[in-house]
């Protein structure tokens, strides 16, 4: 069945400049992960939705990020204003929501957001 | 420990050698712990969940056992082949996290042929 699907796969975009990147989930699968991997670096939590309701948005390096989820399906992770050290891997993943976290979450393939 | 720790950072094995890597987390407010395995140009790809004390998965040559009364999970890999060269990472609670799992910052594994 289709998985996670991400868009674009790839961003090249001047500093300044404001992205979309979006995240289609698994069907049927309510919880959705935006994390990120900055080179070298481990992955990094963005923001949490549970249907449409972010209830852990803490990840967020800062208001010049944001994120929505409509209709409990599609996300979309907006950057403002770029900076050269939003150049990071863009995961996305989306999950069940079982008992006690004991889903597991799948992931796509990523955005490669490059800022020059 | 106040977040998900993984030791070592990195391995280098033989083809054929087998092995072991840790993951540390808090052991107070369990929810679940998670390994994925992350091969480079891939996405993370779920291996095991586990959530009860004294688990044991297996999943072909890769298993991994739960104890989360002293806060650690072991991952082990028999007769490493060239193919599971990759990230491990583990997804587990962090005092700071609240109710939200937390990665780790993974093992990277290299099995030389």
């Amino acid at each position: 069945g289709a998985g996670v699907s991400q868009s674009p796969s790839n961003k090249v975009t001047e500093k300044g400049k404001d992205v979309e990147l979006r995240c289609d989930p698994i069907s049927g699968h309510t919880a959705l992960y935006w994390y990120r991997q900055s080179l070298g670096q481990g992955l990094e939590f963005l923001i949490y939705f549970q249907g449409n309701s972010a209830p852990d948005k803490s990840g967020l390096p800062s208001d010049r990020f944001s994120a929505e989820r409509t209709g409990g399906s599609v996300s979309t992770l907006t950057i403002q204003r770029t900076q050269q050290e939003d150049s990071a891997v863009y995961l996305c993943a989306s999950s069940l929501v079982g008992t006690g976290l004991n889903q597991p979450q799948h992931f796509g393939d990523g955005t490669r957001l490059s800022i020059l | 420990i106040l977040n998900v720790e993984q030791s070592p950072q990195s391995l280098h094995v033989q083809e054929g050698d087998s092995t072991n890597f840790t993951c540390s987390f808090p052991s107070s407010n369990f929810y679940a712990l998670h390994w994925y395995r992350w091969e480079t140009a891939k996405s993370p790809e779920a291996l095991f969940v586990m959530t009860l004390n004294g688990d044991e998965k297996k999943k072909g040559r890769i298993s991994a056992t739960l104890n989360t009364k002293e806060g650690y999970s072991y991952l082990y890999i028999k007769g490493s082949q060239p193919e599971d060269s990759a990230t491990y990472l583990c997804l587990g609670p962090g005092e700071t996290s609240g109710s939200r799992l937390t990665f780790g910052e993974g093992t990277q594994l290299t099995v030389n042929p």
